[in-house]
C-alpha cells in the first residue's frame, strides 16, 4: 500500500511569509504527528492529531499550526516565517495513538528554506 | 528530553557484525524500547521495538539487559546500506516518540 506522502517535498520563502505543508497518512491510519528536523537541534516534535483533534504539542511557538481532516489528511502552517525555520518537516502516520507498541511510520519529508 | 544515551557515531566493516549500545538507566517498566534508523535523504524507519525479551526480525536482533538499564541493536551482517543514523527511543502509552541525537553509523567497504 502507498507509503505517507508529503508535499511539496522542496520549497523556499522569505522571511514573514507564510508556508502550509500537507500529509497524507497511510490508508487506514489515523493519527499524524509532525516533526522539525535541523542539523542543530535534531529532530524534534512538534505535535500531533488523532481524529481531527490535536492530542499533543510539543514546545514551538504559536506561528507553528496544524489541523486534521475527516480523512486523516493533515496540514501543518507556519506564519511569520524566520531563517531559523529553515528545516526539514517530517510526517508520520500510525494505526491509533498512543500505544506503547506502536509504530511511526515516516514521509520523505517537506524541506523548507526560509531566505 | 531524550532519556536514552548513545554513542555518537560508530564504524563498522561491511559484512560484521555490529552492535549498537544504548543506555537508559531511568527506564520505567513500561516503557519499551524502540529502535528507528533513519537513511540518508530519508525519514526515519522502524527497525524493532522490545519490552524485556530479546527479540528478533528480518532486519536486526534486539538484545536486552537483564535490569533494562541498557540494550544492544544488532546488525548480523552490515552491508552499506545499513549506513545510517539509528536512534534508540523509549516509549510508555500515550506518549509521543522523543528521538535523541542518535549513533551514526558508517560502513566501511
Amino acid at each position: 500500500k502507498a507509503g505517507v506522502t508529503q508535499t511539496p517535498r522542496y520549497l523556499i520563502k522569505t522571511r514573514g511569509q507564510q508556508v502550509t505543508l500537507s500529509c497524507s497518512p497511510i490508508s487506514g491510519h489515523r493519527s499524524v504527528s509532525w516533526y522539525q528536523q535541523t542539523p542543530g537541534q535534531g529532530l524534534q516534535f512538534l505535535f500531533e492529531y488523532f481524529s481531527e483533534t490535536q492530542r499533543n504539542k510539543g514546545n514551538f511557538p504559536g506561528r507553528f499550526s496544524g489541523r486534521q481532516f475527516s480523512n486523516s489528511r493533515s496540514e501543518m502552517n507556519v506564519s511569520t516565517l524566520e531563517l531559523g525555520d529553515s528545516a526539514l518537516y517530517l510526517c508520520a502516520s500510525s494505526l491509533d495513538r498512543g500505544r506503547a507498541t506502536g509504530e511511526l511510520f515516516f514521509g520523505e519529508g517537506s524541506r523548507l528554506t526560509v531566505l | 528530553d531524550a532519556k536514552t544515551t548513545q554513542p555518537n557515531s560508530m564504524e563498522s566493516n561491511e559484512e560484521e557484525p555490529v552492535h549498537l549500545p544504548c543506555n537508559h538507566s531511568t527506564i520505567s517498566g513500561t516503557d519499551y524500547i524502540h529502535w528507528y534508523r533513519q537513511l540518508p535523504s530519508q525519514g526515519p524507519e522502524y527497525v524493532i521495538h522490545g519490552l524485556t525479551s530479546n527479540v528478533n526480525n528480518r532486519m536486526a536482533s534486539l538484545a536486552i539487559a537483564e535490569d533494562r538499564k541498557s540494550s544492544t541493536l544488532i546488525l548480523h551482517r552490515a552491508t552499506l546500506r545499513d549506513a545510517a543514523v539509528y536512534y534508540c527511543i523509549l516509549r510508555d502509552h500515550g506518549q509521543n516518540f522523543v528521538f535523541g541525537p542518535g549513533t551514526r553509523l558508517s560502513v566501511l567497504p
